[in-house]
């Protein structure tokens, strides 16, 4: 069974400009989340969707972050513009419907300089 | 926010030696899920504790639930250095829309 993708592993921008992370989740999963990870801290939820509906984004800072999940598949995120508190490692996860566990992606190290 | 807190922040001990690690939460939960994470990767699912449930083992870990409490410990038994990683515990509340909620973690070093 192939795991989460994500792309791509590594970016560095400078602040202002925008970014953009895409997840390819475990086929069939109908959760999918976004987690940030600040070095040293554990993950936070960013946004968790449920087929192509948002569940809960309480904590996206929606005038920067946006987020889409294509079809109930692939999703993709979004930061316009970035600020120098954004580096950080983007989780993408995914599970099957029910009480299981996430499958979570190798995720993306973003610096902003 | 982060539902959980693990405790300690950090742990090191020596090859075969047993580590405890300790979480605790604010809220109800449906179930608790202990993950590792290596650095500078993804995080991979180490067990999976039901509210209705006090205790699990698999293979070298075993972790204990008491929802009295709101805590949960994981233990790994007869420590190897490949273990050196940090490890989160994260709940999945009850009543919420499923959310996956993880705590700030412990690193733990093993030495050979």
């Amino acid at each position: 069974e192939a795991g989460v993708a994500q792309s791509p592993r590594y970016k560095i921008i400078e602040k202002r400009q925008s970014v953009a992370f895409w997840c390819n989740p475990i086929s069939g999963h109908a959760t999918l989340y976004w987690y940030q990870q600040i070095l040293g801290q554990g993950p936070k939820l960013l946004i968790q969707f449920q087929n192509n509906g948002v569940v809960d984004d309480s904590q996206l800072p929606k005038d920067r972050f946006s987020a889409e999940r294509l079809k109930g598949v692939d999703s993709t995120l979004k930061i316009q513009p970035a600020k120098l508190e954004d580096s950080a490692v983007y989780l993408c996860a995914s599970s099957p419907q029910g009480f299981a566990e996430a499958f979570f992606g190798q995720g993306t190290r973003l610096t902003v300089v | 926010s982060q539902q959980g807190e693990e405790d300690p922040q950090a742990l090191s001990i020596q090859e075969g030696e047993n580590a405890t690690m300790n979480c605790s939460y604010k809220t109800s939960i449906n179930n608790l899920q202990w993950y590792r994470q290596n650095s500078g990767r993804g995080l991979v699912h180490l067990i999976l504790i039901r509210s209705n449930e006090r205790e699990k083992h698999s293979g070298r870990l075993r972790v204990t639930l008491d929802t009295s409490k709101k805590s949960s410990s994981l233990l790994i038994t007869a420590s190897r250095a490949a273990d050196t990683a940090s490890y989160f515990c994260a709940t999945d509340a009850s009543g919420s829309a499923r959310q996956l909620t993880f705590g700030s973690g412990t690193q733990l070093t093993v030495l050979p």
